[in-house]
Order: C-alpha cells, then sequence, then structure tokens
C-alpha cells in the first residue's frame, strides 16, 4: 500500500525567506502526487500536482515541487514566503489516474511565519 | 470558480444519534469522495463513489457509514449511530476523469457529545 511521509511537524520561517517543506512516498509504481493546503478554519486547497513528464512542476502562489524518483520525493518550495502563508501543507498520493482513485496524505506539515 | 459545497459547517450530535452530511459536489464531475480528519490528525480516505455505488471503503467505513446520491446534486455520509469517536472534520471531494484532481470543499466539523 502507498505511504506518504512528511517529516517535519512544524516549521517556522521569517517572512521573505525561502521555504522546503519534505514530502517522501512509498509505492511500488509511478505515483500521482499532489500537494494541498489548509488555512486556519478552510478546507483543502490544491498547491499542484504532478502526474507525468517534467519533473519541476509550478503551482499556485508561487509554489513549486519536484519529484525526485531517486530519492522518493516530491518537496515543495517557495523562493519567498509572506505571512499569508501560515497554514498547514499535506502531501498526497494517489495511485491512479482514472479519476477514480483514493488519495493518502500525510500527516502534514504547520508552517509559521515570523516577522 | 466551482466549489465543492459542504454543511453544515458544524454539527453537534449525541451519542448514538444519526447524522447526515451533506455535499454539494462541483456540477459535472462524476467521481465523489469522503475523507476525515480526527484533531491533530492526518486527513484520511473513508469512501469513494461513482456511477451511483461505491468504488473502494476504508476499513474506517464500517456498517455504521454509508452514502447516497439522493438526486442529482447532493453527495450525502450518513452515520447512523454517531460515537465520540467519530469526532472529526469531515471533507467531501469531487473530480472529473479528464483532470483527475480532487476539489475539497471546507468540510463538516462533528462533535459528538
Amino acid at each position: 500500500a502507498q505511504s506518504v511521509t512528511q517529516p517535519d511537524i512544524h516549521i517556522t520561517v521569517s517572512e521573505g525567506a525561502s521555504l522546503e517543506l519534505r514530502c517522501n512516498y512509498s509505492y511500488g509504481a509511478t505515483p500521482y502526487l499532489f500537494w494541498y493546503v489548509q488555512s486556519p478554519g478552510q478546507g483543502l486547497q490544491l498547491l499542484l500536482k504532478y502526474f507525468s513528464g517534467d519533473t519541476l512542476v509550478q503551482g499556485i502562489k508561487g509554489f513549486e515541487a519536484e519529484f525526485k524518483r531517486s530519492q522518493s520525493s516530491f518537496n515543495l518550495r517557495k523562493p519567498s514566503v509572506h505571512w499569508s502563508d501560515a497554514a498547514e501543507y499535506f502531501c498526497a498520493v494517489g495511485i491512479s489516474n482514472f479519476g477514480n482513485e483514493k488519495l493518502t496524505f500525510g500527516t502534514g506539515t504547520r508552517l509559521t511565519i515570523i516577522p | 470558480e466551482p466549489e465543492v459545497t459542504q454543511t453544515p459547517s458544524h454539527q453537534v450530535t449525541q451519542m448514538g444519534q444519526e447524522v447526515i452530511l451533506r455535499c454539494v459536489p462541483i456540477s459535472n464531475h462524476l467521481y465523489f469522495y469522503w475523507y476525515r480528519q480526527i484533531l491533530g490528525q492526518k486527513v484520511e480516505f473513508l469512501v469513494s463513489f461513482y456511477n451511483n455505488e461505491i468504488s473502494e471503503k476504508s476499513e474506517i467505513f464500517d456498517d455504521q457509514f454509508s452514502v447516497e446520491r439522493p438526486d442529482g446534486s447532493n453527495f450525502t455520509l450518513k452515520i447512523r449511530s454517531t460515537k465520540l469517536e467519530d469526532s472529526a472534520m469531515y471533507f467531501c471531494a469531487s473530480s472529473d476523469r479528464a483532470k483527475n484532481i480532487q476539489y475539497f470543499g471546507a468540510g463538516t466539523r462533528l462533535s459528538v457529545l
């Protein structure tokens, strides 16, 4: 069965600093990978996805992620964080590309931004 | 932009009572899902639904749970006899086959007392 590990439970970053959130997955075949963001009291918003092709994917709000098969990783990055980026970030893996599959989520990383 | 709508935003119930959580998926989507997130824990898959039947369900989704698409727009999750451990945020999601992206609602927080 697939699994997702987000090793960092909580990260604190200064506003304007760069950010990298780690995600490692376990799955026997090529996974479909996602990053979602959850602001307090809100639902899950899709930041970006990887299905195939270019291993560096761009998302909304200036985020990007890189798929590295050799490391089974899909780390999320942003060159300069804004106070509004404070939220919980979830990495997720899906197991098929046919529209009807479950997502397996990591435990999430809570991002705090300090002035 | 189309969005998934969930009602109510917060539901308080007594242990043993039945609850129905409601969701209106994005209108042209064909695949529907329920997930839950116990406070402080990760989001967990409950069930997926397509063509008016369950496609897959997790071990959490036992006989106390059921899903239904009663009309062309709503998708519901029913818990027949709630337990304290059912207290969680429940998320509905929908997707279409072409884009294969699940869009989530804002969730219903269920509190079982």
